[in-house]
């Protein structure tokens, strides 16, 4: 594609629910970033994917989190039993090979917990 | 542990005037810095990567430097305009961590 593509772009979710939120990164790209950006902040690390493999999870706030990329393409983040807190705009983004290539982000997911 | 500071937080100003916003690390061990536009509600524009081993980048009215050897860079916006209004983030690409590490960014509205 020619960017990259998340969906939803809005969930709103009941606490105690659990949310899937999709990434479809450019076409191409070995790599695969998230991140959480809480109001008015910069993004926080969250995970990191080279092809199919999890290389960092170190970002994940809980085991609440869970991220996965089966195929080396598209990737799911999914909470677990969201809380309060895990309101955020979730972003995600990709690159041809790591941080030492330019990473280009998708539109985001905002997720407000109720 | 690698920190990102800019500065100022929040800048008005009105259109015509050129204007810099700082960028400041921790830990000048870094692959390369990037400078993000994000408008509201919506994800980041990257504007313009510096690799460690350049000085600045140019595009348009834009123009970024780095000093790795003392953790700055700034962006420089030659004859603002109100389009030019959104939040700019940097991000260094840490080399100890291998992570992209994002400062607060700085919110700018340029007014008519």
């Amino acid at each position: 594609g020619a960017g990259v593509s998340q969906s939803p772009r809005y969930k709103v979710a009941k606490r105690g629910q659990d949310v899937a939120l999709r990434c479809d990164p450019i076409s191409g790209h070995v790599s695969l970033f998230w991140y959480q950006q809480a109001l008015g902040q910069g993004p926080e690390f969250l995970t990191y994917f080279q092809n199919e493999a999890q290389l960092d999870k170190s970002g994940l706030p809980s085991d609440r989190f869970f991220a996965e990329r089966p195929e080396g393409s598209v990737s799911t983040l999914k909470i677990q039993r969201t809380q309060q807190e895990d309101s955020a705009v979730y972003l995600c983004a990709s690159s041809l090979r790591g941080v030492r290539t330019e990473a280009f982000f998708g539109q985001g997911t905002r997720l407000t917990v109720v | 542990k690698q920190e990102v500071t800019q500065i100022p937080a929040a800048l008005s100003v009105p259109e015509g005037e050129n204007l810099v916003l700082n960028c400041s690390f921790t830990d000048s061990a870094i692959y390369n810095l990037q400078w993000f536009r994000q408008d509201p509600g919506k994800g980041l524009t990257s504007l313009l990567l510096i690799q460690s081993s350049q000085r600045e980048q140019t595009s348009g009215r834009l123009n970024a430097s780095l000093d790795k050897s003392s953790g700055r860079s700034t962006l420089y916006i030659a004859a603002s305009q109100p389009g030019d209004s959104a939040t700019y983030l940097c991000a260094v690409a840490d080399y100890n961590t291998d992570k992209l590490i994002f400062g607060t960014g700085t919110r700018l509205q340029v007014f008519p």
